[in-house]
């Protein structure tokens, strides 16, 4: 069985600071990790994966991810928030080597104060 | 290339009513999915299929019937429509074993 869990399901940070949203997952294999972006009436789109290789796994528009075993973590970052960057993110766990069984969090809404 | 489409892009049904949400890709992708998405909830798998010829049901099958009519296209049928039903739609497909879904826009159906 596998799951993901997203603190905070909105986060607010300012224009130019520091983007930390945050997942955990559970998993009985080792897994597969993914961050997607859903941006207002769109469908999602893929940030970044990790699938054993580097641990840091840098993504598109500037964020990335840290892959962190023992804390069972994948936490998305960007140094620095723009405008743009407000979306609804996803967390989504897969066992290692299947594209079935994609389960996803719940999602964190991203807003971006001027 | 258009990638992952949907159609149609909204529907309003009343209970008890069917339809047939349709979708397409172009990117020679032996996996499909249909997911539903509600609010607070994330995105839900209802049925999947990893090749053609091939359908498997997800976490939330009830009250919905696919078909993978090919390897490009992939429907969802809801039989007798219910306000639990009232959602949007996405569907995605991948490479076997990639993990890497694409999404289409979704439809956002309304069952009153």
């Amino acid at each position: 069985a596998q799951s993901v869990t997203q603190l905070g399901s909105h986060v607010s940070v300012s224009e130019g600071a520091l983007v930390l949203l945050r997942c955990n997952y559970s998993s009985s294999v080792p897994p597969y990790l993914f961050w997607y972006v859903q941006y207002p009436n769109q469908g999602l789109q893929l940030l970044l994966k990790y699938t054993s290789a580097a641990t840091l796994v840098k993504g598109i528009n500037g964020f990335e991810a840290e892959f962190k075993k023992s804390e069972t973590s994948f936490h998305l970052t960007k140094p620095s928030a723009h405008m743009s960057d407000a979306a609804e993110y996803f967390c989504a766990v897969s066992p290692a080597g299947s594209a079935r069984q994609l389960t996803f969090g719940s999602g964190t809404q991203l807003t971006v104060l001027p | 290339n258009a990638g992952v489409t949907q159609t149609p892009k909204f529907q309003v049904l009343k209970t008890g009513q069917s339809m047939t949400l349709q979708c397409a890709q172009d990117m020679n992708h032996n996996s499909m999915y249909w997911y539903r998405q509600d609010p607070g909830m994330g995105l839900r798998l209802i049925y999947y299929s990893a090749s053609e010829g091939t359908t498997d049901k997800g976490e939330v099958p009830n009250g919905y019937n696919v078909s993978r009519l090919n390897k490009r296209e992939f429907s969802l049928r809801l039989e007798s429509a219910a306000p639990s039903q009232t959602s949007v739609y996405f569907c995605a497909s991948s490479e076997l074993g990639s993990g890497e879904q694409y999404f289409g826009p979704g439809t956002r159906l309304t069952v009153t």
